[in-house]
């Protein structure tokens, strides 16, 4: 079966960087997306990395590792409206969005 | 570019009633459409692939007569939730993707239904 794993939450303090992990067994493999989800809101895109390496974006960067099935979030300068849930997807060899369950962070003063 | 709207945001119907929403691609042209559902804490949930001009494919467990899409246009995909009840209650959200440009996927707002 396809499976994404990553953890239900994480709680880190305003200013200092987080690493948000997510591992994925699918039926092949053309992308890894990160999707930010506030609540009651619909998600909004993040990063797409299909290349193993390190895609950096602002305050955000995301590592993938295809040989490991791994891959993480790294948000830096951490603020208050960074508390969300961060979605894990993978497009499988269908085509096809394989969603992990989310990572809910928390942001402490 | 790449806006998905949808609408309404939210929306309070009866038990019994059908409710229509609507996804629209304002931007760009979405040869396929995708609605999902979320349950509060949990990720989302594929509930059927929209084509435009056939017919819907939906997924295992999802029952295609009580939740009615249409994609009549390259830029329009609806779902209709018939004789709605209680568990029907959700967010209902569409997403759509520009595939002649942008690998990722763009969401609507989202539809918080409630049927009382």
């Amino acid at each position: 079966g396809q499976n994404i794993d990553q953890p239900t939450e994480m709680t880190a303090t305003e200013g200092a960087i987080v690493q948000i992990n997510c591992t994925y067994q699918t039926s092949g493999f053309n992308g890894l997306f990160w999707y930010q989800q506030h609540a009651g809101e619909a998600p909004t895109f993040l990063s797409y990395n299909v290349l193993d390496g390190l895609e950096e974006k602002g305050r955000f960067s995301s590592f993938l590792s295809r040989s490991k099935g791994y891959s993480y979030l790294l948000l830096k300068e951490l603020q208050m409206k960074d508390s969300a849930s961060y979605l894990c997807a993978v497009v499988d060899s269908n085509y096809q969005l394989i969603w992990g369950a989310g990572t809910k962070l928390i942001i402490k003063p | 570019g790449a806006v998905v709207s949808q609408h309404p945001s939210r929306v309070i119907c009866k038990s019994g009633t059908s409710v229509k929403i609507e996804c629209r691609s304002l931007d760009f042209q979405a040869t396929t459409m995708f609605w999902y559902r979320q349950f509060p804490k949990q990720s989302l949930m594929l509930m059927a692939t929209s084509n435009e001009g056939s017919k819907a494919t939906y997924e295992q467990g999802v029952e295609k007569d009580k939740f009615l899409i249409n994609h009549a246009s390259l830029t329009l995909s609806t779902l209709t939730v018939t004789s709605a009840h209680p568990e029907d209650s959700s967010f209902y959200i569409c997403s759509a993707r520009d595939q002649t440009e942008r690998p990722e996927a763009f969401f609507g707002q989202g539809t918080r239904l409630t049927v009382v």
